[in-house]
C-alpha cells in the first residue's frame, strides 16, 4: 500500500518570503503521479502542481515549483514570493494512473502567510 | 460552466440518525469520487463511480455507508445510524475519463457533517 507523509503540521512565513513544504511517500510502483493541492477556507481542493514520476525535470507553475527526488521518495513544494492568498492547507497526494486513480493524501500542512 | 456542487454545505445531526449528502458533478463527467476528510487528517477515498460500471466501494468504512449514482449524474452518499466518529467533511470530485495519464479532478466545496 502507498503512504504519504507530511511532517510539518504548520508553517508560517512573512509575505514575499520563500517557503518549502516537505512530503515523502512510500511505494513499490514505478509509474505514478504526485500532486500538491491547496485547500483554502472554502474547503475546495485546488490543484497547485503535479509531477509525473517518469519525468526527471521538476514541474513548475509560476511561483510554485517542486523538488522531486525519486530515489529518496521525496516531493517538496517551494512557494516563491509568497502572497497572503497562499494561506491555506496544503496536501501532498500520490496516484497510480490505473483503474479508479484513487488519490492517497498526506495529513496536510497548514501554511500561514503573515503581512 | 458550473463546478461540482454539493449540498448541504453543513449538516448537524443527532447520533443514530440517517443522513444523505448530495453531489452534482460537472456535466459530462463520467467519473465521480467521494472522499472523507476527518479533523486534522488528509482525505481518504470512500467510493468511485465510472459510467455504468460497478462502483469501487473499497474505501467505505462500514456497512452503514452507501452511495448511489442515478442516471450517471447526481450521486448521494448515505450514512445510516450516524456515529460521532462520522463527523468530517465529505468531499465529492468529478472528472472526464481519459485513456492515458492522470485525470484532472474537480472538487466541490464539501459537506461538513457534525454528529452530536
Amino acid at each position: 500500500a502507498q503512504t504519504v507523509t507530511q511532517s510539518q503540521p504548520e508553517m508560517s512565513v512573512q509575505e514575499a518570503e520563500t517557503v518549502t513544504l516537505s512530503c515523502t511517500y512510500d511505494t513499490s510502483e514505478n509509474n505514478y503521479y504526485l500532486f500538491w493541492y491547496k485547500q483554502p477556507p472554502s474547503r475546495q481542493m485546488i490543484l497547485v502542481i503535479r509531477q509525473e514520476a517518469y519525468k526527471q525535470q521538476n514541474a513548475t507553475e509560476n511561483r510554485f515549483s517542486v523538488n522531486f527526488q525519486k530515489a529518496a521518495k521525496s516531493f517538496s513544494l517551494k512557494i516563491s514570493d509568497s502572497q497572503l492568498g497562499d494561506t491555506a492547507m496544503y496536501f501532498c497526494a500520490f496516484m497510480i494512473p490505473e483503474g479508479a486513480q484513487k488519490l492517497v493524501f498526506g495529513q496536510g500542512t497548514r501554511l500561514t502567510i503573515n503581512p | 460552466g458550473a463546478g461540482v456542487s454539493q449540498s448541504p454545505s453543513n449538516k448537524v445531526t443527532e447520533k443514530g440518525k440517517d443522513v444523505e449528502l448530495r453531489c452534482d458533478p460537472i456535466s459530462g463527467h463520467t467519473a465521480l469520487y467521494w472522499y472523507r476528510q476527518s479533523l486534522g487528517q488528509g482525505l481518504e477515498f470512500l467510493i468511485y463511480f465510472q459510467g455504468n460500471s460497478a462502483p469501487d466501494k473499497s474505501g467505505l468504512p462500514s456497512d452503514r455507508f452507501s452511495a448511489e449514482r442515478t442516471g450517471g449524474s447526481v450521486s448521494t452518499l448515505t450514512i445510516q445510524r450516524t456515529q460521532q466518529e462520522d463527523s468530517a467533511v465529505y468531499l465529492c470530485a468529478s472528472s472526464l475519463v481519459t485513456f492515458a495519464g492522470a485525470r484532472p479532478l474537480h472538487f466541490g466545496n464539501g459537506t461538513r457533517l457534525t454528529v452530536t
